[in-house]
């Protein structure tokens, strides 16, 4: 079936580091949606993209649509002890209504 | 806040019983979404509402059933309830266009015994 892939799994970063992860898919996208998920929390959008090629940023978050359709990729600058989540992307397959989601980057960060 | 509010927010119930999990989308959204999230894994797909009509379905078990109401609320039930089904069950809502986000409640944790 349609499934989205993460990478890195998780990730262990010192304060202070950039952090990028990605999210490629077999399918096209026409939408592309990034969310972080706190422990025992709904998901929290972060950044959408519409656009083949679209660079979207949100504070010290950067997102862009890849050119091919297919991926996506998430940029967190300067990282802090707060930005530890599970990150996701997301999206509806192209002729489809589903939002399916990605296996999710969990990012711990070290003070 | 999401605007989308889910109840109850815990729910501890037997094998083999019935429950019933409410969502109320943010105001002015006309589609309702439910995703099973079991621990630590990634968040499934079950079914998609769109003003009152089912418009995606995913991986949704025959013991599952979802409806969207006249105002828009939404309930998920769950029956005959096993150990496995024990899992955060989200509802998000979105707005009218096609791809509009989907914003998130703060889940119902479901715990089987």
């Amino acid at each position: 079936g349609q499934q989205l892939n993460q990478s890195p799994q998780s990730m262990f970063i010192q304060e202070g580091e950039d952090v990028s992860m990605n999210c490629t898919s077999s399918s096209i996208f026409n939408t592309w949606l990034w969310y972080k998920q706190d422990p025992g929390e709904g998901p929290v959008l972060l950044i959408a993209l519409y656009k083949a090629g679209e660079l979207t940023s949100n504070g010290r978050l950067t997102a862009q649509f890849g050119i091919t359709r297919k991926d996506s990729f998430l940029n967190i600058s300067a990282s802090i002890p707060s930005d530890v989540g599970i990150y996701f992307c997301a999206g509806p397959p192209q002729g489809t209504y589903k939002y399916i989601f990605g296996t999710g980057t969990r990012l711990k960060v070290l003070a | 806040d999401s605007g989308v509010t889910q109840t109850p927010k815990h729910l501890i119930t037997a094998t083999g019983q019935r429950v019933t999990l409410r969502c109320s989308p943010r105001s002015g959204d006309l589609s309702v979404y439910w995703y099973q999230q079991s621990l630590d894994q990634g968040l499934q797909f079950l079914i998609q509402y769109y003003n009152g009509e089912e418009r995606a379905k995913g991986n949704i078990l025959e013991r599952f059933s979802a409806q969207q109401f006249p105002d828009l609320h939404s309930e998920l039930n769950l029956s005959s309830l096993e150990l496995g089904d024990s899992a955060l069950y989200f509802c998000a809502s979105s707005g009218i266009s096609y791809n509009s986000p989907l914003h998130f409640g703060n889940g119902t944790r479901l715990t089987v015994t």
